[in-house]
């Protein structure tokens, strides 16, 4: 299985700044996603950051407030943009496909932001 | 698209009972159906999984069956232990899709 690691783990930021959050996975995977999840909810899929293309969002997400880069096999950024309270969730990153598209999903440990 | 339901919410058991988690889902299509067990404060970890083509999967304490006609699948605990205590969360891939479809999740404790 992939091993997945995000920066930060935590932050606590201001209403109407942004945070770019970082995920590198240890080997070269197919897919990376990224997930909100709120607490005591379930994992909501943002989108599909896509290697040299544009990211594929989900209803309810949009680029302009979720931009998403993924330059290489192994890493991807999701900025958190003109944040309010209502975006104070945990972010996940997640991988699947070492070596070719597959079902298993891996996640990374989460950023958890709290917005003031 | 697929929906997945799960139930109970929540499911209370002292330890050594077993538990028993479902789930159902709507895409008939659908052909892997992950599960995943979130500890506090911590990351989704893939504890089992179970491909259409197999009825049931077993891994030492926990398995999981899969009625493809009635389309619901069960993840079942055995001799349950303080530690087991988490968020068990169920999915589900569509057919041809990589990207599953979770259910709200099962908050099990265990009781000592």
């Amino acid at each position: 299985s992939a091993v997945i690691s995000q920066k930060p783990s935590r932050d606590i930021c201001q209403r109407g700044t942004s945070l770019t959050i970082q995920c590198q996975v240890d080997s070269q995977v197919t897919m990376m996603f990224w997930y909100r999840q709120q607490p005591g909810q379930s994992l909501t899929l943002i989108a599909t950051a896509n290697q040299g293309s544009e990211a594929t969002y989900e209803s309810g997400f949009v680029i302009d407030k979720f931009p998403i880069s993924r330059p290489n096999l192994t890493f991807s950024t999701l900025t958190v943009s003109n944040m309010s309270p209502e975006d104070s969730s945990i972010y996940l990153c997640s991988a699947n496909g070492q070596g070719g598209p597959r079902d298993e999903q891996f996640f990374g440990p989460g950023t958890r932001l709290t917005v003031l | 698209g697929e929906n997945v339901e799960q139930h109970p919410s929540t499911l209370s058991v002292q330890e050594g009972d077993s538990a028993v988690i479902k789930c159902t889902y709507s895409d008939s299509a659908s052909n892997y159906f992950p599960w995943y067990k979130q500890e506090l404060g911590k990351r989704p970890q893939l504890i089992i999984d179970i491909r259409s083509n197999v009825g049931e999967k077993k891994d030492q304490r926990i398995a999981v069956t899969l009625n493809k006609t009635a389309k619901h699948f069960s993840l079942h605990i055995t001799e349950t232990q303080p530690e087991d205590s988490a968020v068990y969360f169920c999915a589900a891939n569509p057919g041809g899709s990589y990207i599953p479809t979770f259910g709200r999740g099962t908050s099990l404790i265990v009781h000592p």
